[in-house]
């Protein structure tokens, strides 16, 4: 079955940087697209970035352009999102998603991430 | 771009029918086909429960429904059950400098 599991979340302070991956499994890997998508505490769902199956195309979040970016492994199976210049709103649990069309059909658990002095 | 807007809770009675609205604009909800929601119990991963409006994914149980009027898509859970206690979030494609935008959520309490 389709498996996503994050990790490299933890505290970071503002101004800082942080990588995380996500390992999948389960699928043709290179057949799907990947996004990120972050759930600060007590808030809705935000949409970060997305990245195509082969790359080519991808998409950020304007909170987030400029200071994350997004790239897949093909071969590794995975899916990064470098973050840099971190703030307290980018303060979430960061979701692994993944999709063919449309919508994303599988979600991992997701990895915490928080910035704080 | 605003979040979708979503009661915060939504509670009923094992068997009854609970709907959850989800608010939107028409850049969003209004325009597109492409309106999905997910169950989410907590520690878990969300999982896809309707996309395009109102097609339910393999292995969905058909007690899900969902439809879409002007800006507002909802959710109906019938026969409610005791597993569906979660939270909800709805999602739509936008045209708004963003791929998606999702919903404020909502807790379904089964009492």
């Amino acid at each position: 079955q389709v498996q996503l599991v994050e990790s490299g979340g933890g505290l970071v302070k503002p101004g800082g940087s942080l990588r995380l991956s996500c390992a999948a499994s389960g699928f043709t890997f290179s057949d799907y697209y990947m996004t990120w998508i972050r759930q600060a505490p007590g808030k809705g769902l935000e949409w970060v970035s997305y990245i195509s199956d082969t790359a080519t195309t991808i998409y950020y979040a304007d909170s987030v352009k400029g200071r994350f970016t997004i790239s897949r492994d093909n071969v590794q199976n995975s899916l990064y999102l470098q973050m840099n210049s971190l703030r307290a709103e980018d303060t979430a649990v960061y979701y692994c998603a993944t999709g063919r069309v449309g919508p994303p059909t599988h979600w991992g658990q997701g990895t915490l991430v928080t910035v704080s002095s | 771009q605003s979040a979708l807007t979503q009661p915060a809770s939504v509670s009923g009675s094992p068997g009854q029918s609970i709907t959850i609205s989800c608010t939107g604009t028409s850049s969003d909800v209004g325009t597109y086909k492409y309106v999905s929601w997910y169950q989410h119990h907590p520690g878990k991963a969300l999982k896809l429960m309707i996309y395009d409006v109102s097609n339910r994914p393999s292995g969905i149980s058909n007690r899900f429904s969902g439809s879409k009027s002007g800006n507002t898509a909802s959710l109906t859970i019938s026969g409610l059950q005791a597993e569906d206690e979660a939270d909800y979030y709805c999602s739509s494609y936008t045209s708004i400098n963003t791929l998606w935008v999702f919903g404020t959520g909502t807790k379904v309490t089964v009492l």
